[in-house]
């Protein structure tokens, strides 16, 4: 089965400091995985993807990922927190075998501490 | 490039009644998707369109139904609400099926 775990509810982190938040994978075949950001009453922006190549991926607003294929994770990381980088974050995974179908975690609540 | 637009943005029913929420997907894009998102449970799939044909449908109980258009609008529709329904409907669009997704602002559905 398909599946995506974001094993922290909430991450709180000082500005300036540098950030994770973690996810883990399971999937049939090789892993297509996303970040996706919400802020309040908002939809979902996409911020990277990894679909194959170089293990760290870069996306929007300073934000990185890194695919690990032996550790089945894809920890979003930013080496310099913001209070504006406070949301809640979601992480995705879709297959091969699984009709194209997304799914998402349950999403991880960062709070940035000015 | 305007974005995925969804309507209505906040609305209120009573148990019982029925709802239609409305998606305008990113123009060239054929492919909506529609997803419940609540506190307790995050995003739940509740099915995908593609070229007027549903490609997949989630775990979700009949009164949960879709279709989409020629121009690839989708419209989701919710009958007999309940309680439970209230949650936030989001509905995103991908050039292809299981391509990139891209959200609309979403539509708060509260049922009293």
């Amino acid at each position: 089965a398909q599946s995506v775990a974001q094993p922290e509810d909430q991450v709180n982190v000082a500005e300036g400091n540098p950030l994770t938040v973690k996810c883990t994978y399971s999937v049939s075949g090789n892993p297509y995985l996303f970040w996706y950001v919400q802020y309040p009453n908002r939809g979902l922006q996409f911020l990277l993807k990894y679909i194959t190549g170089d293990n760290l991926v870069k996306g929007s607003y300073g934000f990185e990922a890194e695919f690990n294929k032996s550790q089945t994770s894809f920890h979003l990381k930013k080496p310099s927190a913001l209070v504006s980088d406070s949301a809640l974050y979601f992480c995705a995974v879709r297959g091969h075998y699984t009709g194209n179908q997304f799914y998402f975690g349950t999403g991880t609540s960062l709070t940035v501490i000015p | 490039k305007a974005g995925v637009t969804q309507t209505p943005r906040y609305l209120i029913k009573t148990r019982g009644q029925q709802v239609t929420l409305s998606c305008s997907p990113i123009s060239g894009h054929r492919s909506v998707s529609w997803y419940q998102q609540t506190p307790g449970q995050g995003l739940q799939f509740l099915f995908e369109y593609f070229s007027e044909t549903q490609r997949n449908k989630g775990n979700f109980p009949g009164r949960f139904s879709g279709r989409q258009f020629s121009n690839s609008r989708s419209e989701m529709n919710v009958s007999t609400l309940e309680l439970g329904d209230s949650a936030l409907y989001l509905c995103a669009s991908s050039f292809r099926v299981g391509g990139e997704l891209f959200f609309g602002e979403g539509s708060r559905l509260t049922v009293l």
